[in-house]
């Protein structure tokens, strides 16, 4: 596919649990961002990537969240002993680098706590 | 800290111009706006970016005012497909984070 792609496009799972969204850029992207989006709001900025290093993670709410990027091309996120305060819509976007570049959506990773 | 101001929403007939405002009084020399859509259930979608001088793409036209401290997004022929949430966003030029308001609800009516 020609758009980033967001697995998986629904999530449900028991409050405690663990989980994992991953995210593939479109191809020769170097930037990769997360966002999260709750009911109603506008999307809020979580973590930046250039390459595979986090440039930025000073939107995660706290140290259950936890993104990665090994090879500079698929991104988890990753939260740890969920709450019913995570649910959201978690998007993911990249770009070919940062200056003035458009920044290309994901279908986003809808996840329920319950 | 919202650095733009949209009306929450607005309804536009099909097939006449859609103008979208948004006021970013505070705007320094070195921001530019950018408008994003999001039609519901997918991600933001950009539309069109400037500095100074009114754009105009495919999808849109952005005229900005001379003191640029507002702006309007015009969609020239609005179809029901335009309906979406429209966000107005000033960004550093270098930097790269998109800090996205409530926006505008646009509803397309036919």
């Amino acid at each position: 596919g020609a758009g980033v792609s967001q697995t998986p496009s629904n999530k449900v799972t028991e409050k405690g649990k663990y989980v994992e969204l991953r995210c593939d850029p479109i191809s020769g992207h170097t930037a990769l961002y997360w966002y999260r989006q709750s009911l109603g709001q506008g999307p809020e900025f979580l973590i930046y990537f250039q390459g595979t290093g986090a440039a930025d993670d000073s939107g995660l709410p706290n140290d259950r969240f936890f993104a990665v990027r090994p090879e500079g091309s698929v991104s988890t996120l990753k939260i740890q002993r969920t709450e019913r305060g995570d649910s959201a819509v978690y998007l993911c976007a990249s770009s070919p680098n940062t200056d003035r570049e458009e920044a290309f959506f994901g279908q986003g990773t809808r996840l329920t706590v319950v | 800290d919202a650095k733009t101001t949209q009306p929450p929403s607005m309804d536009c007939a099909e097939g006449r111009a859609a103008n979208l405002p948004c006021n970013h009084s505070t705007i320094s020399g070195n921001e530019y706006v950018y408008w994003y859509r999001q039609i519901h259930s997918q991600g933001p979608q950009y539309i069109i970016h400037g500095l100074k001088n009114n754009e105009t793409n495919e999808m849109a036209s952005l005229i900005i005012t001379q003191d640029r401290k507002s702006s309007t997004l015009i969609l020239p022929h609005a179809t029901l497909r335009d309906t979406a949430v429209y966000y107005c966003i000033v960004r550093v030029g270098h930097d790269y984070k998109l800090s996205f308001g409530a926006g505008t609800t646009v509803t397309v009516r036919a």
